[in-house]
């Protein structure tokens, strides 16, 4: 089965552009979390989908936003980027079904100039 | 509020030495998941184990082994036998035991280095 998928891997954008990274999860998996991953902050949620209802939302601005499919694909977009929004965005699904445990993708790097 | 402590920040150990992982968390849930994850330096954070609050039974798998202490809010990892495979960083994390609320609280993560 493949595993969680992000594209692109990598994305450099100006100050002030938005973005829009893309997430396919394992397959069967309704639920698709995003995190931050930046060096200050470690590890945050951002928010989490599932049957293409956003059912949890972290502390972010309302600059990151984003949606799921009705194939559960999940895109999230970040508007009017700051330098700080540099970081590794990190995609994850679950099948609650067979355990709550989060499978991630490789995960999007982001740099913003 | 959940919140997950893991005090070592940087671990380096000579191959074949056996290394444990701390992890502390904070929470009022009754009931809740406890996690680890690995992240090699390709970036993606590979499952390793969970452990539902209510069973506190130890768990090994091969090299690995998870000591699960509700007494003291601990969840330690041990690498027996360390290979430089091993070499990543590692997080305990934490979520609610809720369908519909699956949100990971993660640790500052522990970088392990196995020095060949």
């Amino acid at each position: 089965k493949a595993g969680v998928t992000q594209t692109p891997r990598y994305l450099i954008k100006t100050r002030g552009q938005q973005v829009t990274l893309s997430c396919s999860p394992i397959s069967g998996h309704r639920s698709v979390s995003w995190y931050q991953q930046t060096p200050g902050q470690g590890l945050q949620f951002l928010f989490e989908y599932f049957s293409e209802t956003q059912r949890n939302k972290g502390n972010f601005p309302g600059r990151f936003s984003g949606r799921q499919f009705s194939n559960s694909r999940s895109e999230m977009n970040v508007s009017t980027l700051e330098l700080g929004d540099s970081a590794l965005y990190l995609c994850a699904s679950s099948l609650w079904d067979r355990g709550p445990e989060q499978y991630f993708g490789p995960g999007t790097r982001l740099t913003v100039t | 509020a959940q919140k997950v402590t893991q005090a070592q920040t940087e671990i380096s150990v000579v191959e074949k030495e056996d290394v444990t992982l701390d992890c502390v968390y904070e929470t009022r849930d009754t009931t809740y998941y406890l996690f680890w994850y690995k992240q090699p330096p390709s970036g993606e954070l590979v499952f390793l184990i969970r452990r539902n609050s209510f069973d506190e039974q130890n768990e090994i798998s091969g090299r690995y082994s998870w000591n699960f202490q509700k007494s003291t809010s601990s969840f330690n990892f041990t690498i027996t036998a360390s290979q430089v495979v091993d070499s990543a960083v590692y997080f305990c994390a934490l979520s609610e035991a809720n369908f519909g609320n699956e949100k990971l609280t993660f640790g500052t993560g522990t970088r392990l280095t196995i020095i060949p």
